[in-house]
């Protein structure tokens, strides 16, 4: 069964220092992983994904993410942290067998202190 | 273009009343989800559907009928609404086999059911 686990529901960090977001996943086969944002109020918006290829992913707003398939993990990290960073992330994985199921994390919430 | 827009925004039921949320889309994207938010729980899947006329439960369908009788379009009905379904409501759609998969989301629908 897929499943994904995001480990911390808080995460806090001061402006300009760098910022990690964990995300360890489980699925049959070869995974596709996403990460999508929600800021306040908001539906949820597409930051970045891994369907295949390099490990190091870049996105939007300055955002990346390694994939690990030994730790099975897909971390979301940006080099220096922003107040309009503070938002609610989402992990979210698929697995490219068929089928079109998306398992979404709990959340992680990401304050950025000015 | 709009992207994915639902309505409404807000609503409040009482207890064993009944409302339909719609969802249209303008990206004729196939496939289109309800989801559920709730605070800590992340996102939980209600009804899918991967085409026009096709419709499939999800991980959380009871209380809940969908249907999809335009592409663009997608309804979710709530027949006897009860407290538990409380929630915000995401509607999102995605493309064919073969793109990129990710999800784009409308604003939400918050509703209350008292």
């Amino acid at each position: 069964a897929q499943s994904v686990a995001q480990p911390e529901d808080q995460v806090n960090v001061a402006e300009g220092n760098p910022l990690t977001v964990k995300c360890t996943y489980s699925v049959s086969g070869n995974p596709y992983l996403f990460w999508y944002v929600q800021y306040p109020n908001r539906g949820l918006q597409f930051l970045l994904k891994y369907i295949t290829g390099d490990n190091l992913v870049k996105g939007s707003y300055g955002f990346e993410a390694e994939f690990n398939k030994s730790q099975t993990s897909f971390h979301l990290k940006k080099p220096s942290a922003l107040v309009s960073d503070s938002a609610l992330y989402f992990c979210a994985v698929r697995a490219n067998t068929g089928g079109f199921k998306t398992i979404f994390g709990a959340g992680t919430r990401l304050f950025v202190k000015a | 273009n709009a992207g994915v827009t639902q309505t409404p925004k807000f609503r409040v039921l009482k207890t064993g009343q009944s409302m339909t949320l719609l969802c249209a889309q303008d990206m004729n994207h196939e496939y289109m989800y309800w989801y559920r938010q709730d605070p800590g729980m992340g996102l939980r899947l209600i009804h899918y559907s991967v085409g026009e006329g096709t419709t499939a439960k999800g991980e959380v369908p009871d209380g809940y009928n969908v249907s999809r009788l335009k592409k663009q379009n997608f309804l979710l009905g709530l027949e006897s609404a009860a407290p538990s379904q409380t929630s915000v409501y995401f509607c999102a759609s995605s493309g064919l086999a073969g793109s990129s998969y990710e999800q784009y989301f409308g604003p939400g629908t918050r509703l209350t059911v008292t």
